[in-house]
């Protein structure tokens, strides 16, 4: 069976000290793969999305950046945090780009930025 | 307008009784919906996968899909404390890599 796996599951980091984030999947090859950030009270907003190793889609404009070093390896990143970063941090995997499929997503990481 | 609309709640009800869910959408081109539950301080989990209109069961829970008013519903029969969650929809068009989700209602089941 396929497990998804993030850490850290809880971040506490100051504004202007850099992040990184991990996200594993086993049990499966080619995924494809999502980050995607909840702010408090408020929906899922996808930042990432890789079909393939090194090939990162970025969906909104910002200070993250998101690499895939590895078939099922994303890392979000960012090289100073701002007070707005703050939420919870969720990865996903879907099947690839051969189906048209549903997501699984991981235990999640939650930033406070200070 | 948004894509996928979704009343956010929040939604109590007591113990028991009938809970039902929805969501509208605006693209013809989804045709695979699913909702997940996401309980608090934790990743959401897939409840329910549906393809094109219809009803699907699934214990306590069904999924209904109408394609021609562009509504997807979710029913929790006997419903319990433990469905006290946020629901979100979510849904794809053939092909597509990126799913469109609703921005979720927060339900609660009041013992």
């Amino acid at each position: 069976s396929q497990t998804i796996h993030q850490w850290p599951a809880t971040l506490v980091q100051p504004v202007g000290s850099p992040l990184s984030l991990e996200c594993t999947v086993e049990g499966t090859s080619n995924p494809n793969l999502y980050w995607y950030r909840q702010a408090a009270g408020r929906g899922l907003q996808l930042l990432f999305y890789s079909v393939g190793i090194g090939q990162i889609s970025s969906e909104v404009p910002q200070n993250l950046s998101a690499s895939r070093p590895q078939d099922r390896q994303f890392i979000l990143s960012s090289k100073k945090l701002l007070l707005s970063d703050s939420g919870f941090y969720l990865c996903a995997w879907g099947r690839g780009s051969r189906y048209t499929d549903t997501q699984y997503f991981g235990p999640g990481t939650r930033l406070t930025v200070l | 307008q948004k894509e996928v609309e979704q009343d956010p709640g929040p939604l109590s009800v007591p113990e028991g009784a009938i809970v039902s869910l929805n969501c509208t959408y605006s693209n013809s081109a989804f045709q695979y919906f699913m909702w997940y539950r996401q309980y608090s301080r934790k990743g959401p989990e897939l409840l329910m996968y549906t393809y094109s209109s219809g009803n699907k069961e699934d214990g306590r829970f069904t999924a209904q899909v109408d394609k021609s008013s562009k509504y997807i519903s979710l029913f929790i029969r006997d419903s319990q404390p433990s469905d006290s969650a946020t629901y979100l929809c979510a849904m794809i068009g053939q092909g597509a890599q990126k799913l469109v989700f609703g921005q979720g209602t927060r339900l609660t089941i009041n013992p």
